[in-house]
């Protein structure tokens, strides 16, 4: 399967705890998006990745959350001292540099009691 | 800014009934329009786009056409089926935003 690719699929947390996400693109796209998504809620943009650079951030980005691309394949994202209000699904998704379309993974499904 | 509004669900439709979900948008320039569709538990889907006006995009039975008159992309399929049912996501991409904008989604559910 040379799809995008997410782990793991579901996380359940307590208030307070660190969690990390891991996303693996479509290997040949060097860009890399986060998403999130509430319930009844499209998806919302949080930050992209060009390569290893991360491009762009979205205000949703707390300074409690932290997206890495080290070598510009995977990406992982970072949620510190989570809160309820975190709970959702995390997207990933990937494309080419200059295209629109882009192709999303299955997601995580965090939940924070 | 840019933003995508859509029809609100839930819809729910017999088989082979006639599906529009509506989509309208704001937009400053030419943005390329999309349908994306979110199975039970899984992530989304292109279902079909188009990147100008006047184009259609269609897949699997679904269309849908650019109209920049009236800053729609509203979602049609003629016969409906079970296997139909899911969250349609009408959404928009700006060159230089780099990012999607998403509607919120609507729920179609179709019975037998």
């Amino acid at each position: 399967d040379t799809g995008v690719s997410q782990d793991p699929r579901h996380k359940i947390t307590k208030r307070g705890q660190n969690v990390t996400f891991r996303c693996d693109p479509i290997s040949e796209h060097n860009r890399l998006y986060w998403y999130r998504q509430t319930l009844g809620q499209g998806p919302e943009f949080l930050t992209y990745f060009q390569n290893e650079a991360q491009l762009e951030k979205s205000r949703l980005l707390s300074d409690r959350f932290s997206a890495e691309r080290p070598k510009g394949s995977f990406s992982t994202l970072e949620i510190q001292r989570t809160e309820q209000g975190d709970s959702a699904m995390y997207l990933c998704a990937s494309s080419f540099q200059g295209e629109d379309e882009q192709f999303f993974g299955p997601g995580t499904r965090l939940t924070v009691l | 800014g840019n933003s995508v509004t859509q029809m609100e669900g839930p819809v729910t439709l017999s088989e082979e009934a006639f599906l529009t979900i509506n989509c309208t948008y704001t937009a400053t320039g030419y943005p390329s329009l999309f349908w994306y569709v979110q199975y039970p538990g899984e992530g989304l889907q292109l279902l079909l786009k188009a990147t100008k006006a006047d184009d259609k995009g269609s897949n699997k039975g679904f269309e849908a056409t650019y109209r920049k008159e009236t800053t729609s992309f509203h979602l049609e399929k003629g016969s409906v089926q079970v296997s139909d049912s899911a969250v349609y996501f009408c959404a928009l991409f700006q060159t230089g935003a780099n990012n999607l904008f998403f509607g919120t989604g609507t729920r179609l559910t179709v019975i037998p």
